[in-house]
């Protein structure tokens, strides 16, 4: 079946820093990709939805310049997270859509830890 | 809109017991629906899915969910929990509209099977 993986799945971090998540879909191609983040006994809140060759868009509320978004191919997209602060410390999953409407196949998630 | 509602934070239930987590949703036209499991620190984990048939949809690890149209629910139960089956899960919903697959989690709930 259909396989998405996330790069690294553990990042800690300095305050101030900038930190690249990778997210590969493994055996199929994937022209849109979404960005979750979970905190701690919390669901997931959609962040944006990667879009290949084209700009990501983003939930309200959530800063583009803050979450940068890159689909740079059919299988990959990448987060990064610029200046990062302790308060964007959270669990952050991608997932791919199987196609029509059948739902997604998401990634094991990149726990991120900002000191 | 879409919304989706998980009424209980957190599901008790001895091992061997049948088991029960509650969902309803709301959704312009027809409604996908899926329920998802998350073990800790993991990403989320594909159950079961609904787009259209039987409104009783089997899935993995003897989990099943109803899909009750007039209620706009679907509950998802097993037979005879395990304490294996301990996790959190997740209730989503989307739909096809435009072809654009955002899909909306509902705020999970822990199920815990007690030995």
């Amino acid at each position: 079946g259909a396989v998405v993986s996330q790069h690294p799945s553990w990042v800690i971090c300095k305050s101030g820093t900038s930190v690249k998540i990778e997210c590969r879909s493994l055996d199929f191609q994937a022209t849109t990709m979404f960005w979750y983040r979970q905190f701690p006994k919390q669901s997931l809140m959609l962040m944006a939805t990667s879009n290949e060759g084209s700009k990501a868009t983003y939930e309200q509320g959530v800063e583009k310049d803050k979450f940068l978004i890159n689909h740079a191919s059919l299988t990959l997209s990448t987060l990064t997270v610029t200046s990062a602060h302790p308060e964007d410390s959270s669990f952050y999953i991608c997932s791919a859509p199987t196609g029509g409407g059948r739902g997604q196949f998401f990634g094991p998630g990149t726990r991120l830890t900002v000191l | 809109a879409q919304s989706v509602a998980q009424p209980e934070d957190q599901v008790n239930v001895a091992e061997g017991n049948p088991l029960t987590v509650k969902c309803t949703y709301s959704v312009s036209g027809n409604p996908y629906l899926f329920w998802y499991v998350q073990y800790p620190n993991r990403g989320l984990q594909f159950l079961l899915k609904y787009i259209t048939g039987d409104n009783l949809v089997k899935g993995s690890y003897g989990f099943e969910a109803e899909f009750n149209k007039s209620q706009t629910s679907f509950h998802l139960k097993k037979p005879s929990a395990l304490v294996s089956d301990s996790a959190l899960y997740f209730c989503a919903v989307s739909s096809n509209s435009g072809g654009y697959q955002k899909v909306t989690f509902g705020t999970g709930t822990k199920l815990q099977v007690i030995p």
